[in-house]
């Protein structure tokens, strides 16, 4: 059964700090892995996909690496900005059938 | 990409009351998904909704208490019925989209529901 867990919990960080944020799954044979973004009440936005082929991805100040032997995924985030407070999840699918196991998420809090 | 959007965005009901949450994609897609978020939890999956046929429910969860429809492509629905306090939590639907060779997910904007 896959499970997916990701530390810490909750990050508190100075303006300008860059961070990583880590996800951990215990079956290595995923497809995929995404990174989204929550913030309070809201619903989700996707970060970066990573194929299991990809070793990672980039966007704009975020980061994502994928190891699938360990089976971590980490979430890289340069030059922190008040902007990106908000919780960081990331999930993989079950098989292939496109439903979602997520981790428990990082809340992200960043300070001006 | 695709743009997902929900109604209600949010609620607040009597318990032993049931709302309907629905879901509107701006494009055709197979695949359709309804989740749970309860308070300080992670999302949970409740069902797959497939068209033209019944939702495949996750264990813990039953179609009497979460019907779910899906009449066509781009549009579905997810009743919480009967509801209790401890239906209080975020809902939202999502999409999967093929590119190429992979898939992403794509979620709505989530229904706050809280029950009285």
């Amino acid at each position: 059964k896959q499970e997916v867990t990701q530390i810490p919990a909750a990050l508190s960080v100075p303006e300008g700090e860059n961070l990583v944020l880590n996800c951990s799954f215990t079956d290595s044979a995923i497809y995929n892995l995404q990174w989204f973004r929550q913030d309070p009440g809201k619903g989700l936005t996707s970060l970066l996909l990573i194929q299991s082929s990809q070793r990672e991805q980039t966007s704009g100040r975020l980061n994502a690496s994928l190891d699938k032997s360990s089976g971590r995924s980490t979430l890289y985030i340069a030059a922190s900005q008040p902007g990106d407070s908000a919780t960081y999840l990331c999930a993989v699918p079950f098989s292939n059938t496109g439903k979602l196991i997520f981790g428990q998420g990082t809340t992200l809090q960043v300070k001006p | 990409s695709a743009v997902i959007s929900q109604k209600p965005s949010r609620d607040i009901c009597q318990r032993g009351t049931s709302l309907t949450i629905q879901c509107q994609v701006d494009s055709q897609v197979t695949m359709m998904f309804w989740y749970r978020q309860q308070p300080g939890q992670s999302l949970t999956l409740i069902a797959t909704a497939n068209q033209g046929s019944e939702a495949t429910y996750e264990s813990g969860f039953v179609i009497d208490k979460f019907p779910i429809s899906r009449p066509n492509l781009t549009f579905s629905t997810l009743t919480v019925s009967n509801m209790s306090p401890e239906d209080s939590s975020i809902y939202l639907c999502s999409v999967e989209i093929w590119d190429s060779s992979y898939n992403e997910q794509f979620f709505g904007p989530g229904t706050r529901l809280t029950v009285l």
